[in-house]
This record gives structure tokens, C-alpha cells and sequence, in this order.
């Protein structure tokens, strides 16, 4: 089976610009969560969705967001980028968002 | 706040000797709990986890944990390491409240396993 895949795997921006990424969660998984992991650090929750609504928002400025799709697919989106962005972002799906299974992860680079 | 503590940044055990990494949580109910392992440049893979029952819990890759809630520890063991084993391992709790099943990371424990 399918694990949950995330695309791009990499992605190099400049400072200012926007950013999308990508989440295709496990069959039959309706929620979806992502978190952002920078370097020496543990995960942190950024946005979850279930059934296509938002069911919960960590503490990440509005220059986040993300939406969920009729397909349970789900992107993320960031804009005006920061240094700071940098890091590896984590989309994990789950049936009912209470054991979660992570992707691979994207590794944005903000220059 | 809620909060996860890994109190071992790095750890360093000889191949075939015994392992435990320690997790403490603050939270004033019983939570959800999860250990996870992370290969460099790699997502999280599901070590195991606990909701509720018998406070010993097994899981994969002959790894196993323990609950004690007086302690509010989760501890990660395992009786023989594998070169393999090395990795970070991340310790996870989920509040239980309404609606949300938000994740609560400690900051790793990095393994290294000396042939």
C-alpha cells in the first residue's frame, strides 16, 4: 500500500517569495495534518484538517495556510518568505487524525 | 502548556547492549503517547504507541515502552541495539481534547551505535 507522499521532495526559494506544497495522504485517510521540523528540532503542528474543515491551527503567522480537498489531498501555502521558513515540512494523514503517518517530508530552502 | 521533555539530546551504546530513552510530559490528564524513529532526510516512522490498558506496549523493530503515570514518563527500551537502530527518536503526546488531535514533539534523542 501507498504511504503518504509528499512533492516537491526539495524546493529552493528567495526571501519574499511564495511557496506551495504538496500532500497526498494513505487510502482511506481523511484527515490530514502538517508540521514543521527545522533543523535539531522536534515537529511543530502547523494546521490539521479533517473531512475537507480545519480542525485545529498552531501557533504559525498568517502567512501560513492550507486547504484540504475533495480528494483528501492537501496543500500548503506560505507567503512572503522568510529565512527563518527554512526547514522540512511533514504532512502526516491519519483515519480520524489520532495516530498520524508521516510522509517523506519537503525540504524548503529559503535563500 | 502541554510540554514534551527528552532529556538525552545524543546517546551512544555499543551494538548488542541495552537501550532506554527517557520521555517526560506535563499534562494534567493521560494523554495520547507515541515514539517515532527519523532516518536522516527522512519522515517519521510509527515505533509505537499508547491510549489506554496495559502500561507496557510493544512495537516494532523489538522496541518497547512503558507508561507510568505517577512519573508522567514514557520511556522507549529496547534489550539489544542494532547498527541499524541509529537514528533520532522522537517522543510525541496528543492532549486528548475535543476536535483536535494536535501533536506535541520533544526535541529528539539522537542514537549512535558503536560497532
Amino acid at each position: 500500500d501507498a504511504g503518504v507522499t509528499q512533492s516537491p521532495t526539495h524546493l529552493i526559494k528567495t526571501r519574499g517569495q511564495q511557496v506551495t506544497l504538496r500532500c497526498s495522504p494513505i487510502s482511506g485517510h481523511k484527515s490530514v495534518s502538517w508540521y514543521q521540523q527545522v533543523l535539531g528540532q522536534g515537529p511543530q503542528f502547523i494546521f490539521q484538517y479533517y473531512e475537507k474543515e480545519e480542525r485545529g491551527r498552531g501557533n504559525f503567522p498568517d502567512r501560513f495556510s492550507a486547504r484540504q480537498f475533495p480528494n483528501y489531498s492537501s496543500e500548503l501555502n506560505v507567503n512572503a518568505l522568510l529565512l527563518g521558513d527554512s526547514a522540512l515540512y511533514l504532512c502526516a494523514s491519519s483515519l480520524v487524525a489520532d495516530t498520524q503517518y508521516f510522509g517523506p517530508g519537503t525540504r524548503l530552502t529559503v535563500l | 502548556a502541554q510540554s514534551v521533555t527528552q532529556p538525552d539530546i545524543h546517546i551512544t551504546v555499543s551494538e548488542g547492549a541495552s537501550l532506554e530513552l527517557r520521555c517526560n510530559y506535563s499534562y494534567g490528564a493521560t494523554p495520547y503517547l507515541f515514539w517515532y524513529v527519523q532516518s536522516p532526510g527522512q519522515g517519521l516512522q510509527l515505533l509505537l504507541k499508547y491510549f489506554s490498558g496495559d502500561t507496557l506496549v510493544q512495537g516494532i523493530k523489538g522496541f518497547e515502552a512503558e507508561f507510568k503515570r505517577s512519573q508522567s514518563s514514557f520511556n522507549l527500551r529496547k534489550p539489544s541495539v542494532h547498527w541499524s537502530d541509529a537514528a533520532e527518536y522522537f517522543c510525541a503526546v496528543v492532549p486528548i481534547t475535543s476536535g483536535t488531535y494536535k501533536y506535541i514533539f520533544g526535541t529528539g534523542t539522537r542514537l549512535k551505535v558503536l560497532a
